[in-house]
Formats: C-alpha cells, sequence, structure tokens
C-alpha cells in the first residue's frame, strides 16, 4: 500500500542530545513537509522540501535541521539547540505543487518526541 | 502571507444533532482550502477541499463545507454527528498559484456525547 511511514512513533532524548526522526513515503510525491504539533496550537510548519536537494525553512525552523538526498525520504533532525523539543512531529508529502494545482497534503501517523 | 482561525477551540455536541465548526481566513491572493481531521495520536486524513467552482463542497463521512469569498469563510458542517465523529478537525489554506505548504488553524476538538 502507498502512504507515508514515519518511525519511531514514540521516541525519548536526553536534553543535550540530537535525535532523527524518519520519514519515507512511495507515493512518488515530489514534496515534502514537517509540521510540529502543539495543544492548541494546530500544526506549525518546520521545514519543506519541493524536490531533491532542496529545502526551504518554515516558520519555526531554529533547532532544526532536515536533508533530501532521496526523493523518498525526508528525514528531520532535532538539535540540542531546540529549546523546546517536546511534541508531536508529522510528516507530509504532496504532489508537485508546481505542476499542478492539486495540493492536497498526506501524512504520516506522526512520532512523538518526549524530552527526559 | 496566509493565516486561518478556527473561531472555537472546543465544540461539544449531542450526538444525532447537526454541528457546525467555523474556519475564517486571510489571505491577500487567491487561495485553496481545506478540511482535515485528526483522531488521537495518528496523522491527519482528508475531509474535504475547496479548488474552485461550486462553493458547496462535500466531503468523506457525510461532512460538507461552503466557501463564501466575501466573509473569508470557510465552515465545516454535518447535519446528524456520530460518536465516532470525536475527534481534532483542521482547517487548512495554500495559495492557489504558490508552491507553499498548507497553514493550519489552531485546531477544533468536536466532542459527540451520547
Amino acid at each position: 500500500d502507498g502512504g507515508i511511514t514515519q518511525s519511531p512513533k514514540y521516541l525519548f532524548r536526553k536534553e543535550g542530545q540530537n535525535v532523527t526522526l524518519s520519514c519515507e513515503q512511495n507515493l512518488n510525491h515530489d514534496a515534502m513537509y514537517w509540521y510540529r504539533q502543539d495543544p492548541g496550537q494546530g500544526l506549525r510548519l518546520i521545514y519543506y522540501s519541493q524536490i531533491v536537494n532542496d529545502f526551504q525553512k518554515g516558520d519555526i525552523a531554529e533547532g532544526y535541521s532536515v536533508s533530501r538526498e532521496k526523493k523518498e525520504s525526508f528525514p528531520l533532525t532535532v538539535t540540542s539547540a531546540q529549546k523546546n523539543p517536546t511534541a508531536f512531529y508529522l510528516c507530509a508529502s504532496s504532489i508537485d505543487t508546481r505542476t499542478t494545482r492539486n495540493t492536497e497534503a498526506f501524512f504520516g501517523q506522526g512520532t512523538r518526541l518526549t524530552v527526559v | 502571507a496566509q493565516s486561518v482561525t478556527q473561531l472555537d477551540s472546543q465544540v461539544p455536541v449531542f450526538e444525532e444533532a447537526p454541528v457546525e465548526l467555523r474556519c475564517n481566513y486571510s489571505s491577500s491572493v487567491s487561495v485553496y482550502l481545506f478540511w482535515y481531521v485528526q483522531y488521537p495520536n495518528q496523522g491527519l486524513q482528508l475531509l474535504l477541499k475547496y479548488l474552485s467552482g461550486s462553493t458547496l463542497v462535500k466531503g468523506i463521512n457525510g461532512f460538507e463545507a461552503e466557501f463564501n469569498k466575501s466573509q473569508t469563510s470557510f465552515h465545516l458542517r454535518k447535519p446528524s454527528v456520530h460518536i465516532s465523529d470525536t475527534a481534532e478537525y483542521f482547517c487548512a489554506v495554500t495559495p492557489s498559484g504558490g508552491r507553499r505548504a498548507l497553514t493550519f488553524g489552531s485546531g477544533t476538538r468536536l466532542q459527540v456525547q451520547p
């Protein structure tokens, strides 16, 4: 089945450590996104990528980094510079928004990160 | 830039009653509009979307939404809710001509009571 796979589902990190969240899609989508979700704040955009080897900062990129070496993969690293990393992280993908107006995004099941 | 305001953080309703979840947006350009649903500890699922054409959009699970350009609104409605509709609902917007990710509202928690 086609879809987006995020792993792990739950992740615990000690303060001061970097951690990488995995996101893989087999939908052949060009665009991929990372959102952070906190209670009562909706989803906020961290980074997005329209094509391989290119990505842009979203609204809350500080303390995060990404790479897009393959079309299928868009890992997110939460660095020690992120002051409050405990949150629910959602990865999404969509077909190329440059060539079509259908910008529907498909979401993974999320990773809940807790700093201990 | 775009922004989305969901006017109600929580909406309690009895089973089989109608419900409306309100969404207003702000944008200097034309937009596409979406409603997503999220069940606990899961990702988001698309309910419906407005791209162009008829302003009344029908989605899955009996939901529908109406786009009102003059009031910059995209309210979600269902004539009769079920217990299984209990979830978080998000309104989202993106520019129709741009290369940009979705901008989401803060969400509305729909609580259906028996």
